[in-house]
């Protein structure tokens, strides 16, 4: 069965500071893509970075990238140069199949 | 594309009355999902159809939730009779079979609050 760990259930980080969120998961299949998304105050739930797992290169979005280890299965994200508009709840999240696989989620607050 | 569609944004009913959460998916999008977030349990997946058919519903809570997709423009998510308990955020997510790692794109989202 597929299952997706998040172990930060909060986090905090100084503005221009950088920051990783940390996701671990479990995956019988071979090749799959895994997901980050962020949902600020407003709901919105909003992708911010995918990965897929046959690539070797971690994936870059702008300030925000992944660590991907395939091996250990771990999938964090860092956040570099962070902004007051980082604050929100942030979902790693690994489809298989037509399902997405969720996990508890990571509360970020950046301080000004 | 205005993205995927939800309305009500907010509702508030009290126990015992008929809830109705509306949404509009994706244009072309084949796949509608419906999820409920609470702080208890998170994000849940309820039910998911694909092509407008019901594909698993084995996460809707009880027979008070009920799901349809008349067409690929339109479904709903009926709770009756609403119970305190229900009160969470509710949301639709939309996505094509074809597209990369099938990205899910989320509604707003409905909070519904059960008194």
């Amino acid at each position: 069965a597929q299952t997706v760990t998040q172990s930060q259930p909060e986090m905090s980080v100084q503005e221009a500071e950088t920051v990783t969120l940390s996701c671990t998961y479990d995956t019988s299949e071979s090749n799959y893509y895994l997901f980050w998304y962020k949902q600020p105050p407003s709901r919105q739930m909003i992708l911010v970075i995918r990965q897929e797992a046959y690539k070797q290169q971690n994936a870059t979005e702008n300030r925000f990238s992944v660590n991907f280890q395939k091996a250990a299965k771990s999938f964090s994200l860092k956040i570099s140069d962070s902004q007051l508009g980082d604050t929100a709840m942030y979902f790693c999240a690994l489809p298989s199949g037509n399902q997405f696989y969720f996990g508890t989620g990571t509360s970020l607050t950046v301080i000004p | 594309d205005a993205g995927v569609i939800q309305s009500p944004r907010h509702e508030v009913t009290e126990m015992g009355q008929e809830v109705t959460l509306r949404c509009k998916p994706i244009s072309g999008h084949d796949y509608l999902f419906w999820y409920r977030q609470t702080m208890m349990r998170g994000l849940e997946l309820l039910i998911y159809f694909n092509n407008n058919v019901p594909i698993d519903d084995s996460g809707m809570p009880e027979d008070r939730f009920s799901a349809k997709m008349p067409n690929a423009s339109f479904s709903t998510l009926k709770i009756q009779p609403s119970e305190p308990r229900d009160s969470a955020v509710y949301f639709c997510a939309s996505s094509h079979r074809a597209r990369r790692g099938n990205e899910q794109f989320f509604g707003p989202g409905t909070r519904l609050t059960v008194l």
